[in-house]
């Protein structure tokens, strides 16, 4: 079946612009994980879902980043006044049930802010 | 909150040499998961121990976790250039994974 995709697959976006990131986990995976991984480094968590809720958001670098899913599918990571530092790849996952079963990540979206 | 360290940071080794990652947590973990990612890659799932003491095996690559569940290991047998890429150990913690900073291996041919 159908993996996790992630899209755009590449956005540069300019200093003080709001953006949007889109992920489509494996259908039927009630969690899904937002990482952010800068160059050469480890996995950054950002925040967890468990369905349509979010129990973990403690990854959350700033208020200027916010996260929804609906529909216990999609979710879209926003950037609001994206900042030099916002450069990364953003990661999402999925797994079947929660933190104990294998998670399935996505191709991932590479940010630039110029 | 949790912590899981994994060293070397980084590794550099001849083909056909051996080499091995270290993680240990700073709690007792119910399991322990492994995942590679290739250069310019995601990281991709490799297995998940759960018994104290387990050993597994994936033709090269021998997984091991410790007998108290706070470290294990992941030891490949003669490299080769396609074992290139970070290799994440990750252990729940709280209502998520805790992902090891990664050991970056590199194979000269």
């Amino acid at each position: 079946g159908a993996g996790v995709s992630q899209s755009p697959s590449n956005k540069v976006t300019e200093k003080g612009k709001d953006v949007e990131l889109r992920c489509d986990p494996i259908s039927g995976h009630t969690a899904l994980y937002w990482y952010r991984q800068s160059l050469g480094q480890g996995l950054e968590f950002l925040i967890y879902f468990q369905g349509n809720s979010a129990p973990d958001k403690s990854g959350l670098p700033s208020d200027r980043f916010s996260a929804e899913r609906t529909g216990g599918s999609v979710s879209t990571l926003t950037i609001q006044r994206t900042q030099q530092e916002d450069s990364a790849v953003y990661l999402c996952a999925s797994s079947l049930l929660h933190q104990f079963n294998e998670q399935f990540f996505g191709p991932g979206t590479r940010l630039t802010v110029l | 909150g949790q912590q899981v360290m994994q060293i070397p940071q980084y590794q550099h080794v001849q083909e056909g040499e051996d080499f091995t990652t270290y993680c240990n947590s700073s709690t007792t973990l119910s399991n322990i998961q492994w995942y590679k990612q290739r250069p310019g890659g995601h990281p991709v799932f490799l297995i998940q121990l759960v018994k104290s003491g387990e050993v597994k095996k994936q033709k090269r690559l021998t997984f091991q976790f410790g007998e108290a569940k706070k470290n294990s290991s992941l030891h490949i047998t003669a490299t080769q250039t396609t074992d290139v890429g970070t290799y994440f150990c990750a252990g729940p913690g709280g209502n998520k994974l805790v992902f090891g900073a990664g050991t970056i291996l590199r194979v000269k041919s």
